[in-house]
């Protein structure tokens, strides 16, 4: 079993949609949840960075981390076609980070 | 922002040759960095992981005399690619983290191409 799993999509939806994006993971001694967005040719960018369990909000963007079920989300709202990427999750535990394979979203104009 | 920035971005060598990235923390002195390659549509695949002052831990699988990583100072992380080949040619990622609370930043990547 893999310590990150992510459904590599492809996702495709129209402008103004809500995306939610998921991951599941295994080792219940991961700390730190980041979500990652990756556009082609250039490396991640960091978009959200949380701790506890419960959601956390930035902009269009919210995290949500559920430990007792090992499930973190993000959600995108009123997306747009800029938002079109690849998107990573990302858990660690000190120095070790494990990330997901990716979701490539489409927002379609 | 914490901003890493990579340089070359892209890069074309013949077999033999070595090659030179850098990677460097601009606004904030990183005590970790790490070594990423790429394949196309596929995940990030850590190679090594360098703290400033020390020896690289290369994952397994990954010839240390063939890339070589020197983390010179809590801002300067190098990865030289020695006698490069065809099948070294990848995209290399390299990122960057404060301390242990905080996040991965990473570098904008470079693709070696080697012919």
């Amino acid at each position: 079993q893999k310590e990150v799993e992510q459904d590599p999509g492809p996702l495709s939806v129209p402008e103004g949609a809500i995306v939610s994006l998921n991951c599941t993971y295994s080792n219940s001694a991961f700390q730190y949840f980041m979500w990652y967005r990756q556009y082609s040719r250039k490396g991640p960018e960091l978009l959200m960075y949380t701790y506890s369990s419960g959601n956390k909000e930035d902009g269009r963007f919210t995290a949500q981390v559920d430990k007792s079920s090992k499930y973190i989300s993000l959600f995108i709202r009123d997306s747009q076609p800029s938002d079109s990427a690849t998107y990573l999750c990302a858990m660690s535990a000190g120095n070790q980070f494990y990330f997901g394979t990716g979701t490539s979203l489409t927002v379609i104009p | 922002g914490a901003v890493v920035s990579q340089h070359p971005s892209w890069v074309i060598c013949k077999s033999g040759t070595s090659v030179k990235i850098e990677c460097r923390s601009l606004d904030f002195q990183a005590t970790t960095m790490f070594w990423y390659r790429q394949f196309p549509k596929q995940s990030l695949m850590l190679m090594a992981t360098s703290n400033e002052g020390s020896k690289a831990t290369y994952e397994q699988g990954v010839e240390k005399d063939k890339f070589l990583i020197n983390h010179a100072s809590l801002t300067l992380s190098t990865l030289t690619v020695t006698s490069a080949h065809p099948e070294d040619s990848s995209f290399y990622i390299c990122s960057a983290r404060r301390d242990l609370n905080s996040p991965l930043h990473f570098g904008n990547g470079t693709r070696l191409t080697v012919t």
